[in-house]
């Protein structure tokens, strides 16, 4: 049973383009949606966060929005780079735990077009 | 801050042998710390959930005899995968959370890559 489904699996995107990854979960105890950056080889970084009280919150040029009512959420880079290309997951967690677990989607592979 | 590290960051070993891979918060004491599992191009599995000084969580279907964890101390785990098989290759990621940190955040280390010849 997935958990959390990620799409688009892969995705190119024309330097100075928008990046879009959406996920939906299922599980309504989830209320902590973090999306995580992994390069090749390299373990996964956190991005940004949000809990299911805000809609959107924005870092920078990365922007999650949030619908709680259709339990979906999603990505948005904006002014895409080169450098920007890896491996992009959400993921899904519950609780404020130290030692609360979170489930990751399956992963989006950006490319970011020069 | 909140950096965690892992060793070795590769390893290779013929098929039998045991590994043992450890997982370090740097500065920072961690009292839970999470393995997971990546295959190639595939997304991470949580393993199992590992808390300081008791026994470790397992996930359905990690068998908890083949990958033993240790969480001896606030800044150390170990994964030791036994009798390793070819199957076992994978890429194994720790993650610790930083008790004053923001909840449920987890930081993670670099990985290991291990094959199993």
């Amino acid at each position: 049973q997935q958990q959390v489904k990620q799409s688009p699996q892969s995705l190119i995107v024309q330097k100075g383009g928008i990046s879009i990854i959406n996920c939906a979960y299922e599980n309504t105890a989830f209320d902590y949606f973090p999306w995580y950056q992994q390069f090749p080889g390299k373990g996964p970084a956190l991005l940004i966060a949000i809990r299911p009280d805000v809609s959107e919150k924005k870092e920078g040029r990365f922007t999650i929005s949030f619908n709680k009512s259709a339990k979906q959420f999603s990505l948005h880079i904006m002014d895409s780079q080169p450098g920007d290309s890896a491996t992009y997951f959400c993921a899904a967690g519950s609780g404020y735990s130290s030692a609360s677990k979170i489930i990751f989607g399956s992963g989006t592979r950006l490319s970011i077009r020069p | 801050g909140a950096v965690v590290s892992q060793h070795p960051s590769w390893v290779i070993c013929k098929s039998g042998t045991s590994v043992k891979i450890e997982c370090r918060s740097l500065d920072f004491q961690a009292t839970t710390m999470f393995w997971y599992r990546q295959f190639p191009k595939q997304s991470l599995m949580l393993m199992a959930t590992s808390n300081e000084g008791s026994k470790a969580t397992y996930e359905q279907g990690v068998e908890k005899d083949k990958f033993l964890i240790n969480h001896a101390s606030l800044t150390l785990s170990t994964l030791t995968v036994t009798s390793a098989h070819p199957e076992d290759s994978s890429f194994y990621i720790c993650s610790a959370s930083h008790p004053a940190g923001v909840e449920n955040e987890q930081f993670f280390g670099p990985g290991t890559r291990l094959t199993v010849l």
